[in-house]
C-alpha cells in the first residue's frame, strides 16, 4: 500500500507569514509529485508537477522543491494572504498501472488571519 | 477554454438504488479520470478512461463502473448504493501522458440514506 502524508494537517498564520508544509511520498518508483490548492466549494487547482529530483518551481508568492531521493517536498508560502486560505493537497504518481493516477494526501489546512 | 465541468452538484439517494454521475472534460482532453473523496480523506482513485477504454482501477468493487463517450465526456456508475458510498466524486481531465497535469471539476457530493 503506497501512502502519501502531509504535514501539519493544518496552520493557522498572520497575514504577512511566510509558512511551509511537507508531503512525503515512496522513494521507489516515483514518477512525479503533483500540488494542488483546494478552495471550499470550488474545484482543485494544480499547482505543480514536479519531476526531477532537487526541481523548484515557483508560482507567484508559493513555490515547491522536490527531494525523490528521500521522498519529499516541500511548498512554501510568501508573505501569506487571506486568499491563500485554503487546503494544500500533494499527489504522488508512480510507475506502472493506471498512466495518470494520482494518489493523494490528505492535505493541509491552511488558514491566514487577516 | 471551458473547464471541467460534473453534473449535478448534489444527490441524495437511498441504499441500493443506482446512480449516475457526469463529467465534461476541458476541451482538448482525451482522458478521464473519477476519485472518491470521503469525508476526511484525500481523493481516491476509481478508474481511469482514455479514449472510450477503462485504463486502469483501483480499489473499488465492480458495481463501480463507467464510460467514456467519443466527446470525452465521462460518466461514473455506482449500483446497489451502500451507506460508505457518501462522498464527494471528482472527476479530472487530461492529455493522455504520463506527467499531464490533471484538471479537476468541482465534484458531485453523493449522499446515500
Amino acid at each position: 500500500i503506497l501512502n502519501v502524508e502531509q504535514s501539519p494537517q493544518s496552520l493557522h498564520v498572520q497575514e504577512g507569514d511566510s509558512t511551509n508544509f511537507t508531503c512525503s511520498f515512496p522513494s521507489s518508483n516515483f514518477y512525479a509529485l503533483h500540488w494542488y490548492r483546494w478552495e471550499t466549494a470550488k474545484s482543485p487547482e494544480a499547482l505543480f508537477v514536479m519531476t526531477l529530483n532537487g526541481d523548484e518551481k515557483k508560482k507567484g508568492r508559493i513555490s515547491a522543491t522536490l527531494n525523490t531521493k528521500e521522498g519529499y517536498s516541500y511548498l512554501y508560502i510568501k508573505g501569506s494572504q487571506p486568499e491563500d486560505s485554503a487546503t494544500y493537497l500533494c499527489a504522488f504518481q508512480g510507475y506502472g498501472g493506471a498512466t495518470n493516477k494520482l494518489i493523494f494526501g490528505t492535505g493541509t489546512l491552511l488558514a491566514v488571519q487577516p | 477554454e471551458t473547464g471541467v465541468t460534473q453534473s449535478p452538484t448534489h444527490l441524495i439517494k437511498t441504499r441500493g438504488q443506482q446512480v449516475t454521475l457526469r463529467c465534461s472534460s476541458q476541451s482538448g482532453h482525451n482522458t478521464v479520470s473519477w476519485y472518491q473523496q470521503a469525508l476526511g480523506q484525500g481523493p481516491q482513485f476509481i478508474f481511469q478512461y482514455y479514449r472510450e477504454e477503462e485504463n486502469g482501477r483501483g480499489n473499488f468493487p465492480p458495481r463501480f463502473s463507467g464510460l467514456q463517450f467519443p466527446n470525452y465526456s465521462s460518466e461514473l456508475n455506482v449500483n446497489a448504493l451502500e451507506l460508505d458510498d457518501s462522498a464527494l466524486y471528482l472527476c479530472a481531465s487530461s492529455r493522455q501522458g504520463a506527467r499531464e497535469t490533471q484538471y479537476f471539476g468541482p465534484g458531485t457530493r453523493l449522499l446515500v440514506l
